[in-house]
């Protein structure tokens, strides 16, 4: 099984400001990654797919990169909706398919 | 628009049973594989199970194996999920969300349904 490790757990930003999230695979998953975000109480979104490719309707402030085991999930100009729960996901040996723990990013 | 509504769900006492259903509609549900997904309350994402868009290739969490079965039923664009010998670590919010190629990434889900399991 693929672990997927996130980092940082929690991320304290400001509004306007760039977030920049790690996520770790325990071995090479390609570029087979997703993102998603989560919202209080609401279902996760998806944000991004094969590592850096934004989900249509996905502002262009959130930006993926990374292949093999390191990943990065990028916020420019964080906005109030932003401050939410992030996962990532890899899709590239299941299963299981494996989450993140998930980072949370909350206002500073 | 892509729309997947849970139900089904409810407080339960250990090792008995429930029946969990996800409504689609906006789309082609037999062309789409359909995974749920649980998260614990306060935890994270936890995958529990897929189905290919044929029904004919089911895969299951090692956690719910030979307790929990997926089935769907392209003529009523259904899901199902049975749980069976439920247990207290069952207790999550299932969500029903619809796969790109079965396989690949999750690009929809379902608001969720909450399973309490309960003495």
């Amino acid at each position: 099984e693929i672990v997927m490790t996130q980092s940082p757990a929690t991320l304290s930003v400001s509004p306007g400001e760039r977030a920049t999230l790690s996520c770790r695979a325990s071995q090479s998953v390609s570029s087979n990654l997703a993102w998603y975000q989560q919202q209080p109480g609401q279902a996760p979104r998806l944000l991004i797919y094969g590592a850096s490719t934004r989900a249509t309707g996905v502002p262009a402030r959130f930006s993926g990169s990374g292949s093999g085991t390191e990943f990065t999930l990028t916020i420019n100009s964080l906005q109030s909706e932003d401050f939410a729960v992030y996962y990532c996901q890899q899709y590239n040996d299941w299963p299981p398919w494996t989450f993140g723990q998930g980072t949370k990013v909350e206002i500073k | 628009q892509v729309q997947l509504l849970e139900s089904g769900g409810g407080v339960v006492q250990p090792g008995r049973s429930l029946r969990l259903s996800c409504v689609a509609s906006g789309f082609t549900f037999s062309n789409y594989g359909m995974h749920w997904v649980r998260q614990a309350p306060g935890k994270g994402l936890e995958w529990v199970t897929v189905i290919w868009y044929d029904g004919n290739k089911k895969h299951y969490a090692d956690s719910v194996k030979g307790r929990f079965t997926i089935s769907r039923d392209n003529s009523e664009n259904t899901l199902y999920l049975q749980m069976n010998s439920l247990r207290d670590e069952d207790t999550a919010v299932y969500y029903c969300a619809r796969a790109v190629g079965a396989t690949r990434w999750v690009d929809y889900w379902g608001q969720g349904t909450l399973v309490t399991v309960s003495s």
